[in-house]
Order: structure tokens, then sequence, then C-alpha cells
């Protein structure tokens, strides 16, 4: 298994530009999420997804939209991108909304927006 | 204030020492605690799991204080691959994981 992948591993943006982070993982997990970590604060929740067709929003969902059409792939779309979304994001995925201590973590994508 | 609070450190020991980590929270309802770890540009990574009874993982133990709200991460002989930041977290509904901002260790010769 790969577990979860994530594309593209480093970004950068222009002010305004779209962009779309890939998020994947093969281990047939419902429950996927997006966090992400800036400096000097902890991971924060952005979007989440329990299942196929379902998306719910997070602590910090405003500028991003995601969807869920297969059970693999959580995409998290920029929708037009802005310095403050410079961070490091992590795309998360588990087996079920009951288990939160088997979350696997991605690898990250580092976005710099200028 | 924050949900999940931590010291940032960095707490700079010896290898052999142990060393302590305190985390406060907010959500006296809260459930499940953990204890993860995160590398330099890494994802965090699962250490532990934080019960109320306390729970051991060779080197390191973990506790739960709810009546105080704090959990701890204890350290024991520390090695030099110890070094990292150390995150708590409280899962919220629906696997929400709320994270500290993390205690980075630095363990040197």
């Amino acid at each position: 298994n790969a577990g979860v992948t994530q594309t593209p591993k480093f970004q950068v943006l222009k002010t305004g530009q779209s962009m779309t982070l890939q998020c994947a993982q093969d281990m047939n997990h419902e429950y996927m999420s997006w966090y992400r970590q800036d400096p000097g604060m902890g991971l924060r929740l952005i979007h989440y997804s329990v299942g196929a067709g379902i998306t719910d929003q997070g602590e910090v969902p405003n500028g991003y939209n995601v969807s869920r059409s297969t059970t693999e792939d959580f995409p998290l779309r920029l929708l037009s991108a802005a310095p403050s979304q410079t961070s490091v994001y992590f795309c998360a995925s588990s087996y079920g909304a009951g288990s939160p201590d088997t979350q696997y973590f991605g690898p990250g994508t580092r976005l710099t927006v200028l | 204030r924050k949900e999940v609070e931590q010291d940032p450190g960095p707490f700079n020991v010896p290898e052999g020492a142990t060393v302590a980590f305190n985390c406060t929270y907010s959500n006296s309802a809260s459930q499940s605690f953990f204890w993860y770890r995160q590398d330099c540009r890494k994802e965090p990574k699962l250490l532990m799991s934080v019960y109320s009874s306390g729970n051991e993982d060779g080197r390191f133990t973990a506790q739960l204080n709810r009546a105080s709200q704090y959990i701890s991460l204890l350290i024991r002989d520390s090695k030099l691959s110890d070094s990292a930041t150390y995150l708590c977290v409280r899962a919220g509904g629906y696997n929400k994981l709320i994270f500290g901002a993390g205690t980075r260790l630095a363990v040197h010769p």
C-alpha cells in the first residue's frame, strides 16, 4: 500500500491563481480530511469528508473547496490564492469516523503564494 | 484561549535525561487524547493514545488528568532520535483532531 499520497510536494503561486492539491489513499478509508500548518500554530482542519459524496467544513474553510467523488480521492481547491494561504497542507485519512487514533497523514504540500 | 495549549520549548536535554511535557485543554467534554510526533518538515505521526488510567509504551508514559484538564508525556532515557516536535491532540467529533502548536525537544550528546 502507498498509504496517503499528496501532489505536488511544492508549489509557488501568484496571488489570484487557482490550483488543486491532490490527495489519494489506497486503504479504503472512509474518512479523509485536510489540515494546514502555519509556524507557531497547530494543524488546523480545513475540510473533511466522512465518505464519498459527503463533505463538511472544518475550522478554517474560507478560500477552499473540496469534493469527494470517490473513496480514494479528496482534492483541495484554492479558488483565488492569497498570501495568507501560504502554508503546509496535510491530507489525512482513517478507516471510519469513530477511529481518531488511526489517522494517517500524507507527506504534505508546501505552498507559497506571492 | 486556544483549545489545546503547549509550551513551545525548546527543551534542550542531554542523552539519557528524563523530560516531561504538559498540555492543557479547554473542552472538558473531550474524550480522546493523543500525542503525535512530528519530525522537521515531515507529517505528524501518532506516538501514543492517552488513557485516563495512564499508559506506557517503552520509554514513553502518557497521563491524563481530567480534573485539571491536562495531559502529560514523560520520556525516559532520552535518545538523540527523540529530537522532534511533540504535538498534543484531542479528538473532536467525526475524527476532527485539534492540535496544540507543539513542544520542540532537542536531545544532545
